[in-house]
């Protein structure tokens, strides 16, 4: 079946301009996580969602960053006035969390990452 | 997050045992302790999990010491496609939100 996929898989923008990447998750997935890697760097949690809670945001870094998920299923996250230092790859993966006892699964499904130059 | 120590990288030759360690003396009761792997210009996948026994899949084996302190990832037979970052995570069992805390992993070279 098909995986967790994003786009753009590239994007250079220049200083000061505003990107939008996109996640399309694993249908019927409801909990869906962005993390950004760094160069040379482990993964970095950014935002959470699950089903129709309040996002857990904690890991955004800047008010610059903002993100959202509609109608439960694709995930936009956006970077404004994008910094030389928001250079990295962008990771998004999503889970299944049972209906019943709302437990999430053990394993994260990730996608290949859309990887953001800032000039 | 409790955290994990992980050696900076390893070498294998192909077609070898590997042992990957990762050290978690702060590791709760409600821990489970998971192995993703990186391969080159990818999203990090899932390799196994457990919480206190030996586990077993089509991709590795997990060993667990009795205390949980530490664990050791094993991969069977070492092949060129296993060449990646390998992430050792403590992820609580228990709450909404199980966000994934990634180190830096442990890189493994295999040699052919």
């Amino acid at each position: 079946g098909a995986g967790v996929s994003q786009s753009p898989s590239n994007k250079v923008t220049e200083k000061g301009k505003d990107v939008e990447l996109r996640c399309d998750p694993i249908s019927g997935h409801t909990a869906l996580y962005w993390y950004r890697q760094s160069l040379g760097q482990g993964l970095e949690f950014l935002i959470y969602f699950q089903g129709n809670s309040a996002p857990d945001k904690s890991g955004l870094p800047s008010d610059r960053f903002s993100a959202e998920r509609t109608g439960g299923s694709v995930s936009t996250l956006t970077i404004q006035r994008t910094q030389q230092e928001d250079s990295a790859v962008y990771l998004c993966a999503s889970s299944l969390v049972a209906a019943t006892t709302g437990r999430e699964d053990n394993e994260q499904f990730f996608g290949p990452g859309t990887r953001l130059t800032v000039l | 997050d409790a955290k994990t120590t992980q050696p900076n990288s390893m070498e294998s030759n192909e077609e070898e045992p590997v042992h990957l360690p990762c050290n978690h003396s702060t590791i709760s009761g409600t821990d489970y302790i998971h192995w993703y792997r990186q391969l080159p210009s990818q999203g990090p996948e899932y390799v196994i999990h457990g919480l206190t026994s030996n586990v077993n899949n089509r991709m590795a084996s997990l060993a667990i010491a009795e205390d949980r302190k530490s664990s050791t990832l094993i991969l069977h037979r070492a092949t060129l496609r296993d060449a990646a970052v390998y992430y050792c995570i403590l992820r609580p069992g228990t709450g909404a939100n199980s966000k994934l805390t990634f180190g830096k992993g442990i890189t493994l070279s295999v040699r052919p």
